[in-house]
């Protein structure tokens, strides 16, 4: 079975930083692209990056570019995000999911929520 | 960036109904359009990839099309669990974009 957990969210102050993790498991990770999606509270879903099985590739929205970094440990099946200079407008529930164009499996979310 | 819209935001429906949701590229984008359903509190669920082929284990009721600019998903038969919200995501170019969403609520 597929199965996705993210963790690593919480509180954090305007311009602090946040490393969120998704343990992957039930399929061959190092063979999937991986994507992180975000959706503000009572918002809609909103694309944040992608990144290549292999690392060779990674994307990011224009809003994160150069805060948000997106890596992947294939040995430890994990997918990360590091998110440097938070805002308020990075609050939001993050997922990681499997896939780099239509991504299927999903977690079930970790909340970020920047405030002072 | 290509920007995705979704017509009605919201809908009101009976059980049994015939429900159809649109989306709209700013630019052309070949099939490459998925439909995603989110029910409250949980993470969404892949409905159809390339406008209209299934994902596995999804019900018959559900279809997709279109091509270019604009792609509909049509749910035949509205059943209670299909009570929720609906997003499109394009894939052809980067960043990815998804729709606005549209709630379907019970009548």
């Amino acid at each position: 079975e597929v199965q996705l957990v993210e963790s690593g969210g919480g509180l954090v102050q305007p311009g602090g930083s946040l490393r969120l993790s998704c343990a992957a498991s039930g399929f061959s990770f190092s063979s999937y692209w991986m994507t992180w999606v975000r959706q503000a509270p009572g918002k809609g879903l909103e694309w944040v990056a992608n990144i290549r099985e292999d690392e060779s590739e990674k994307y990011y929205v224009d809003s994160v570019k150069g805060r948000f970094t997106i890596s992947r440990d294939n040995a430890k099946n994990s997918l990360y995000l590091q998110m440097n200079s938070l805002r308020a407008e990075d609050t939001a529930v993050y997922y990681c999911a499997r896939g780099g164009l239509v991504p299927d499996y999903w977690g079930q979310g970790t909340l970020v929520t920047v405030s002072s | 960036d290509i920007q995705m819209t979704q017509s009605p935001s919201s809908l009101s429906a009976s059980v049994g109904d015939r429900v159809t949701i649109t989306c709209r590229a700013s630019q052309g984008i070949r099939n490459d359009l998925g439909w995603y359903q989110q029910k409250p509190g949980k993470a969404p669920k892949g409905l159809i990839y390339a406008a209209s082929s299934l994902e596995s284990g999804v019900p018959s009721r559900f279809s997709g099309s279109g091509s270019g600019t604009e792609f509909t998903l049509t749910i035949s038969s509205l059943q209670p669990e299909d009570f929720a919200t609906y997003y499109c995501l394009q894939y052809n170019s980067y960043p990815r974009t998804f729709g606005q969403g549209t709630k379907v609520e019970i009548k």
